[in-house]
């Protein structure tokens, strides 16, 4: 079954250290997303991809970079994190349709201390 | 820019009574945007509920239903008969032709049994 696979689940991470959230899907799409998801705020994109080897900006990327290494797997890296950051994270793939439906993994829940 | 409003950030509802979930929306683009709910349920990443992609048509899906007005730019969720397993948060989202979705802020739905 195509699916798409978040990693961790949940991570506590300290302020300025280093986080790598992992992306991973099996539905052959060409598009992948990163969202946030805030209480009181809708689900706002950070990047995304439509093919491998380039990332795109979202709405929000400031501090935040993109890694897609090959059509399956697309990270989300917080060089140095902050505060603010804490957050649900979701990934999502897509196929090269206008308006095709979103596949979403079930997220990450990051707290930064 | 697009954006998607949900007024309700939590509504609660006792089992077998009529639900309904305002979404309304607005957009630049020149070409009626796509509609969407997507659902997400405890543990799990969103999912698709319903789409339409024709102002004035109406989607269906597990007994909910939601109706394009593209005169009151809305897309309002509804469903006559809610059981304890819809419970979840759902969002409204707007796709304007390309690749990226806009998404409410979602309603956090809760049925009393």
């Amino acid at each position: 079954e195509a699916a798409v696979t978040q990693s961790p689940r949940s991570k506590v991470a300290v302020t300025g250290g280093k986080v790598t959230l992992s992306c991973h899907q099996t539905n052959n799409h060409d598009y992948m997303y990163w969202y946030r998801q805030d209480t009181g705020h809708g689900l706002r994109l950070i990047h995304y991809s439509y093919v491998a080897d380039s990332t795109e900006k979202g709405d929000i990327p400031d501090g935040y970079k993109a890694s897609r290494p090959s059509q399956e797997n697309f990270s989300l890296i917080l060089e140095l994190a902050s505060l603010s950051q804490t957050a649900v994270y979701f990934c999502a793939s897509s196929a090269q349709v206008a308006n095709s439906d979103y596949t979403f993994g079930s997220g990450t829940r990051l707290l930064v201390i | 820019g697009d954006s998607v409003t949900q007024t309700e950030g939590q509504v609660t509802v006792s089992e077998s009574k009529s639900l309904i979930i305002n979404c309304t929306y607005s957009t630049t683009s020149i070409a009626y945007p796509n509609l969407f709910w997507y659902v997400r349920y405890p543990g799990e990443g969103l999912q698709l509920l319903l789409k339409v992609i024709t102002a004035g048509q109406k989607g269906s899906s597990r007994g909910f239903e939601a109706t394009y007005n593209k005169e009151t730019t809305s897309f309002h969720l509804q469903k006559a008969s809610v059981q304890e397993s819809d419970s979840a948060v759902y969002y409204c989202a707007l796709g304007d032709m390309g690749y990226k979705l806009t998404f409410g802020t979602g309603t956090s739905l809760l049925v009393d049994p």
